[in-house]
């Protein structure tokens, strides 16, 4: 089955540093969605990309719909505590039917003050 | 809008004991998914319905686990037997009916510990 590559795993920065992170899939996708997970709550969802080559901001979030269909980044800038928590892609393919969404295994982000 | 809810935040229980996770999906969204999130393998897809009616189960780990929804506003997960390897944050989550454009909407979770 289709399955996504995200990475890194987890990353240590310090606050105000700028944050990268990217996840790559074997077979195309046709959305691509960023969710954060704070702890002790469910994913929440920070942007959608629809369009190959999309780029879209949300505040100090900018994220990236691949050329290819086949990837995505999430770039956090002058990043805050509050921004800790776990980091998700999930890729989507729908024609007539509703396709489900694949998660990768998510970055984890620490931030130090 | 309360979001999807899901209940009980916690619970607690011992090897052997039935367990039963609630969840109300958001009024009007007509596809509910179960996710089950462990350390060792991220967010996997347990069961999902469209209309009430389930699609999918091949996520589910094994006969003890079963998943219904009698009606569009819940859903149930019972595992019987519960097992300590089952213990793992269980996630519902739902999905409107203008569908792929907008994603889930994820509850809280139940965080489940097996002793």
């Amino acid at each position: 089955g289709q399955q996504l590559n995200q990475s890194p795993q987890s990353m240590f920065i310090q606050e105000g540093e700028d944050v990268s992170m990217n996840c790559t899939s074997s077979s195309i996708f046709n959305t691509w969605l960023w969710y954060k997970q704070d702890p002790g709550e469910g994913p929440v969802l920070l942007i959608a990309l629809y369009k190959a080559g999309e780029l879209t901001s949300n505040g100090r979030l900018t994220a990236q719909f691949g050329i290819t269909r086949k990837d995505s980044f999430l770039n956090i800038s002058a990043s805050i505590p509050s921004d800790v928590g776990i980091y998700f892609c999930a890729g989507q393919n729908y024609g007539g039917s509703q396709g489900n969404l694949i998660f990768g295994k998510g970055t984890k982000l620490s931030v130090k003050p | 809008d309360a979001g999807v809810i899901q209940s009980p935040r916690h619970e607690v229980t011992e090897m052997g004991q039935e367990v039963t996770l609630r969840c109300k999906p958001i009024s009007g969204h007509n596809s509910l998914f179960w996710y089950r999130q462990t350390m060792m393998r991220g967010l996997e897809l347990l069961i999902y319905f469209n209309n009430n009616v389930p699609i999918d189960d091949s996520g589910m780990p094994e006969d003890r686990f079963s998943a219904k929804m009698p009606n569009a506003s819940f859903s149930t997960l019972k595992i019987q037997p519960s097992e300590p390897r089952d213990s793992a944050v269980y996630f519902c989550a739902s999905r409107g009916r203008a569908g792929a454009l907008y994603g889930y909407t994820f509850g809280s979770g139940t965080r489940l510990t097996v002793v």
